[in-house]
């Protein structure tokens, strides 16, 4: 089957730093994608691995490491805006993409 | 530029009403989507559309059926609505980067 693991919540002080964790089981996963979602919002992209390594694009960083089927999504410098849903994503080929069930990400000051 | 726009935003239903919810996108996406989203389970596909003319099944499409009505349009239409189809469902597009979907602002259903 294909699914994606994520933790269901995190907490973490304003300022800090923050990993988001996401375990995929699939076969043909291609990539992967983070997306936030702000409650009530619409999710909206992040970022995208898709080979190996640690992609960097301001605050937030994303890892993949295919032969673990692991990545984590890693966000610096928090601010009380950062309170969002996150959610990882795996291509699965072609046009059909699979979410993982979110991790809700709570700042505190 | 709107982006991705959906209508309507919020809709109640009885049990085997039908109706059809619209989706726009003016970026020049060739691939649109609809998911549903239910709490603590994260986005999943409906159906898709790679290009105009073409439409594919994701997930979880019994109960719907989607039009690709020309390269900006994509609806979703409930033709006997259940209580189980309860959800806020979001409309998405992308361009050539089929990583990067763009999602419109959701319709918010309930199906008494």
């Amino acid at each position: 089957g294909q699914s994606l693991e994520q933790p269901s919540e995190v907490t973490a002080v304003e300022g800090a730093i923050v990993q988001i964790n996401c375990t995929y089981q699939t076969s043909g996963f291609y990539g992967l994608s983070w997306y936030q979602q702000h409650d009530g919002g619409a999710p909206t992209f992040l970022s995208y691995n898709a080979l190996d390594g640690l992609e960097e694009t301001g605050r937030f960083s994303s890892f993949l490491s295919r032969s673990d089927s692991y990545g984590y999504l890693l966000l610096q410098e928090l601010q009380m805006k950062d309170s969002a849903s996150y959610f990882c994503a795996g291509g699965t080929g072609g046009f059909k993409t699979i979410f993982g069930a979110g991790t809700r990400l709570f700042v505190k000051a | 530029n709107a982006g991705v726009t959906q209508t309507p935003k919020f809709q109640v239903l009885k049990t085997g009403q039908s109706m059809t919810l619209q989706c726009a996108q003016d970026m020049n996406h060739n691939s649109m989507y609809w998911y549903r989203q239910d709490p603590g389970m994260g986005l999943r596909l409906i159906y898709y559309s790679a290009s105009e003319g073409t439409t594919d099944k994701g997930e979880v499409p019994n109960g719907y059926n989607v039009s690709r009505l020309n390269k900006r349009e994509f609806s979703l239409r409930l033709e006997s609505a259940a209580p189980s189809q309860t959800s806020v469902y979001f409309c998405a597009s992308s361009g050539r980067d089929l990583r990067e979907q763009f999602f419109g602002p959701g319709t918010r259903l309930t199906v008494l």
